[in-house]
C-alpha cells in the first residue's frame, strides 16, 4: 500500500495568484498522476509527474499553467498559476502500486486540496 | 460518450437497507477500481477486480469481463457509507473514471 500526504487540504485564493500543491508518499513510487475534480464532475487528468524529466501533460492542460515537479520518487508538487474562478477545484495527486507479480497496479489517492478562487 | 458509466447518479437509503451501485465500461481493461470520496475529497480505494467477485466486511464487489459490468454492494447500509463511489478503468495506460454515485444514507 502507499498512505499519501496531500497538503494545503484547502484554501482561499485571489484572482492572479499561483498556489502551490504537496504530495509526500510513504514509499519510491515509479507512477504519480495529478488530477482536477470540478463540482459535480468526474477526475480529470492534468499530467504525469515523471522523475528526472518534465512532466506529461493532457489535452488542455500546458505547464505555463500546471508546472509540475518530481524531484524525487516520494515528492511532487502541482502549481496552479495565475488563477481564475473557473480554477476552484479538488485538486488530487495519485500513485499507481505494483505488488509483486501482479499484472495491474493499485490506486492511491491523496485527500485533495480543495482549491476556492475568488 | 462516456467510457464509463455509472448509475444511479444520486442514491438515498434507509439505514440498514441493501444497495446496489453500478458500473458500466465500454473499453477493454486491466483492472477495475472502486474508489470512496468522502465530502472533504480525498479518495480511498475500495477494491481492484480484474475477474469475480471480491468482499471487505459490508461491501461486495463483482465484475463481469464479458459484460463489461460491474456492481458494488453495500450491505445493512449505515450512515457513515454516506459518500460519493467512484468507478475506475484502466485500460493500458489510461484511467478512465467514471462521474460517481453520491450515497446518503438516513439514521
Amino acid at each position: 500500500s502507499a498512505v499519501i500526504s496531500q497538503k494545503p487540504s484547502r484554501d482561499i485564493c485571489q484572482r492572479g495568484t499561483s498556489l502551490t500543491i504537496q504530495c509526500q508518499v510513504d514509499s519510491q513510487v515509479t507512477m504519480m498522476f495529478w488530477y482536477r475534480q470540478q463540482p459535480g464532475q468526474s477526475l480529470t487528468l492534468i499530467a504525469t509527474a515523471n522523475q528526472g524529466s518534465e512532466a506529461t501533460y493532457e489535452s488542455g492542460f500546458v505547464i505555463d499553467k500546471f508546472p509540475i515537479s518530481r524531484p524525487n520518487l516520494t515528492f511532487s508538487t502541482l502549481t496552479v498559476s495565475n488563477m481564475s474562478p473557473e480554477d476552484s477545484s479538488i485538486y488530487l495527486c495519485s500513485v499507481v502500486v505494483w505488488r509483486p507479480g501482479s499484472v495491474t497496479g493499485e490506486l492511491f489517492f491523496g485527500e485533495g486540496s480543495r482549491l476556492t478562487v475568488l | 460518450k462516456n467510457e464509463v458509466e455509472q448509475s444511479p447518479q444520486n442514491l438515498t437509503a434507509q439505514e440498514g437497507e441493501f444497495i446496489t451501485i453500478n458500473c458500466s465500461y465500454s473499453v477493454g481493461i486491466s483492472a477495475l477500481h472502486w474508489l470512496q470520496q468522502h465530502p472533504g475529497g480525498g479518495i480511498v480505494s475500495l477494491f481492484m477486480l480484474s475477474s469475480g467477485k471480491k468482499k471487505h466486511g459490508r461491501l461486495i464487489a463483482t465484475i463481469n469481463i464479458q459484460e463489461k459490468h460491474s456492481s458494488l454492494h453495500i450491505t445493512a447500509s449505515h450512515p457513515r457509507d454516506s459518500a460519493v463511489y467512484i468507478c475506475a478503468v484502466r485500460s493500458g495506460n489510461q484511467f478512465y473514471f467514471g462521474t460517481g454515485t453520491s450515497l446518503t444514507v438516513i439514521p
